[in-house]
């Protein structure tokens, strides 16, 4: 099974609004990540946690909050956004190990912030 | 850091004729892998390929090839027989292992249209 679960699959938020974004996988693996991409472009690293610790934030904005409550999920909390924040936003997975390096990436969320 | 080049923004070719797309990367590590993943519209990022920088040799998986070579610091990827399905971005990517987490750097994308 190589599959990474993410859900919604289309949100629309007001900028008010508070919502969140899940993700799952049941691979085993130690590593997960967000990721954001816009129209015609590659994605861009938001997030890493490895072993369930934050290991990386690529300097994103406080109205974006990761959390990860255990090996096989986590979540994307999402709060006052701006328009410009409407994106697909990924979700991913990794084996952290020097062998096993390639990431699973799920459907994504796509976002649209009103 | 690290930087990957896909020069290609788009290539259009009829069903069946065969489909290069050309990566360029650049890091100072030595130890490194890279990759190919396809995004069809529906948005989901497919893993195709990895190669890691101690293994130049190159493969056929089906349809699939590709062309590792250091010496240019080139990665590039073949469809053979193209067909609509392959219809896609396609994007080189690569990762240098750090102790903090693996970070992927992407290159531009590459959309592939292939026509009936």
């Amino acid at each position: 099974d190589t599959e990474v679960t993410q859900t919604p699959k289309h949100l629309v938020m007001g900028m008010t609004n508070k919502k969140s974004l899940k993700c799952e996988q049941h691979m085993g693996h130690r590593a997960m990540y967000w990721y954001k991409q816009k129209a015609k472009k590659p994605p861009e690293l938001m997030f890493v946690y490895s072993y369930e610790k934050l290991s990386i934030n690529e300097s994103v904005p406080s109205r974006f909050s990761p959390e990860c409550p255990n090996s096989s999920l986590l979540n994307l909390h999402l709060h006052a956004l701006q328009p410009e924040d409407s994106a697909l936003y990924l979700c991913a997975s990794s084996q952290e190990s020097y062998r096993n390096t390639e990431a699973f990436f799920g459907q994504g969320t796509r976002l649209t912030v009103v | 850091a690290q930087k990957v080049t896909q020069a290609q923004t788009e290539i259009s070719v009829v069903e069946k004729e065969d489909v290069t797309l050309d990566c360029v990367y650049e890091t100072r590590d030595t130890t490194y892998y890279l990759f190919w993943y396809k995004q069809p519209p529906s948005g989901e990022l497919v893993f195709l390929i990895r190669r890691n920088s101690f293994d130049e040799q190159n493969e056929i998986s089906g349809r699939y090839s590709w062309n590792f070579q250091k010496s240019t610091s080139s990665f590039n990827f073949t469809i053979t027989a193209s067909q609509v399905v392959d219809s896609a971005v396609y994007f080189c990517a690569l990762i240098v292992i750090k102790a903090a987490g693996n970070k992927l750097t992407f290159g531009g994308g590459t959309r592939v249209l292939v026509k009936p």
